[in-house]
Formats: structure tokens, C-alpha cells, sequence
């Protein structure tokens, strides 16, 4: 069964960087694209990017362009979401959800979430 | 962007009500459009696609509809297990609406 696994809970101070990882488990990983998708407290549900795991392309949110950036490790299987610069605003819920092998496609299937708590 | 733009925010009900969720886009998206279920502290689940294609596993007493900008979410006998958030998806830039939150009246 299809099971996407990420990283735990971190706490950053202002301006540092996070660096979230999302395995993927239970299908084909190179044949599915995978996003990013963030809440913040009591908020809605906001999406940050895309990347591709066969090639490594990617495109980003406008907002978080210049600050977002994803990767993703073939060996392992497993997809990464780095964040910089960062600020209290970005303190939210992060997850990772499978789309299909369509850029443009719904999200079945999605992480557990991992809370980045930014504060001094 | 492609805004999505869900009414209302909050909507409260009883078990065995009908009613309906509405979601608008800023631009024709075609039948690009999904809904989703979040319940508190979970993941959201795929519920539409297609704007009326039901998840495999998702109960019958929810139906979508629509095309072009004008969406809506219909759940047809209300359960204890749906009170959640809902949001609409479009997923050819993949934005969301703001959610609406459904509440036991």
C-alpha cells in the first residue's frame, strides 16, 4: 500500500532553514509527482511546489519562490522540502501528497504532516 | 493565479440534513477541480475528482458537480463522521479555497 512517511516535529529560530523529508513507499517512486502542501494554525491548506522524481524538475509557489527548495533522493526514495530565510508566518503544518503521473492531478494520497514551529 | 473562492466558511447542520457546498474559480478550469475532507490534526483525504468523480472508498452520500468556474460539493444524508472542513482544489495550478467548516447545529 502507498505510504508517504516524513521527518519529525522541528523547532527554528528566525532566519534559519528547515529541512523537511517525505519517503515514499509502496509504489513506483519515479512515476508519481509530489507535492507540497502547508497549514498554518487554524488556517487553510496552502500549496508550495512540485517536483518531479524521475527528473528532478520542479516549480514553486509564487509566494515562496527564492526561498523553497525541493529535491529528491532516488536511492531512497524519499523527497525533501527545504525552507529559508525563515520567518514566524511559516510556522504551520507541512505534508507531502502523490499526485498522479499528471503535473496537473489530485492528491490521493498524503503524509502525516510535521509541524515547523518558527520562534526566538 | 487561479482564485478559488468556497462558500459559505462555516455551515452548521444536523444528522440527515442535505445540503451543499459551492466553490468558485477566478478562470474556466475545465473539470480540474477536487475536494477534500479534513478532520482536526489529520491529513485532508481526496473525496472528488474531476469535479464529480467519486475516490474509491468514499460513501455514495457525496456527489460533485460542475464545470468550468461554478462548482459544488452535495452531501446527501448527513452523518456524524462528516462534520470536518472541507476545500475545493483546482488543481491545474493546484490552489485551494478557504475551507468550510461544517458544524453539528
Amino acid at each position: 500500500q502507498v505510504q508517504l512517511v516524513q521527518s519529525g516535529a522541528e523547532v527554528k529560530k528566525p532566519g534559519a532553514s528547515v529541512k523537511v523529508s517525505c519517503k515514499a513507499s509502496g509504489y513506483t517512486f519515479i512515476s508519481y509527482y509530489m507535492h507540497w502542501v502547508r497549514q498554518a494554525p487554524g488556517q487553510g491548506l496552502e500549496w508550495m511546489g512540485i517536483i518531479n522524481p524521475s527528473g528532478g524538475s520542479t516549480s514553486y509557489a509564487q509566494k515562496l519562490q527564492g526561498r523553497v527548495t525541493m529535491t529528491r533522493d532516488r536511492s531512497t526514495s524519499t523527497v525533501y522540502m527545504e525552507l529559508s530565510s525563515l520567518r514566524s508566518e511559516d510556522t504551520a503544518v507541512y505534508y507531502c501528497a502523490r499526485g498522479t503521473e499528471y503535473s496537473s492531478s489530485p492528491f490521493q494520497y498524503w503524509g502525516q504532516g510535521t509541524l515547523v514551529t518558527v520562534s526566538s | 493565479d487561479i482564485q478559488m473562492t468556497q462558500s459559505p466558511s462555516t455551515l452548521s447542520a444536523s444528522v440527515g440534513d442535505r445540503l451543499t457546498i459551492t466553490c468558485r474559480a477566478s478562470q474556466n478550469i475545465s473539470s480540474r477541480l477536487a475536494w477534500y475532507q479534513q478532520k482536526p490534526g489529520k491529513a485532508p483525504k481526496l473525496l472528488i475528482y474531476k469535479a464529480s468523480s467519486l475516490e474509491s472508498g468514499v460513501p455514495i452520500r457525496f456527489s460533485g458537480s460542475g464545470s468550468g468556474t461554478e462548482f459544488t460539493l452535495t452531501i446527501s444524508s448527513l452523518q456524524p463522521d462528516d462534520f470536518a472542513t472541507y476545500y475545493c482544489q483546482q488543481y491545474n495550478s493546484h490552489t485551494f479555497g478557504q475551507g468550510t467548516k461544517l458544524e453539528i447545529k
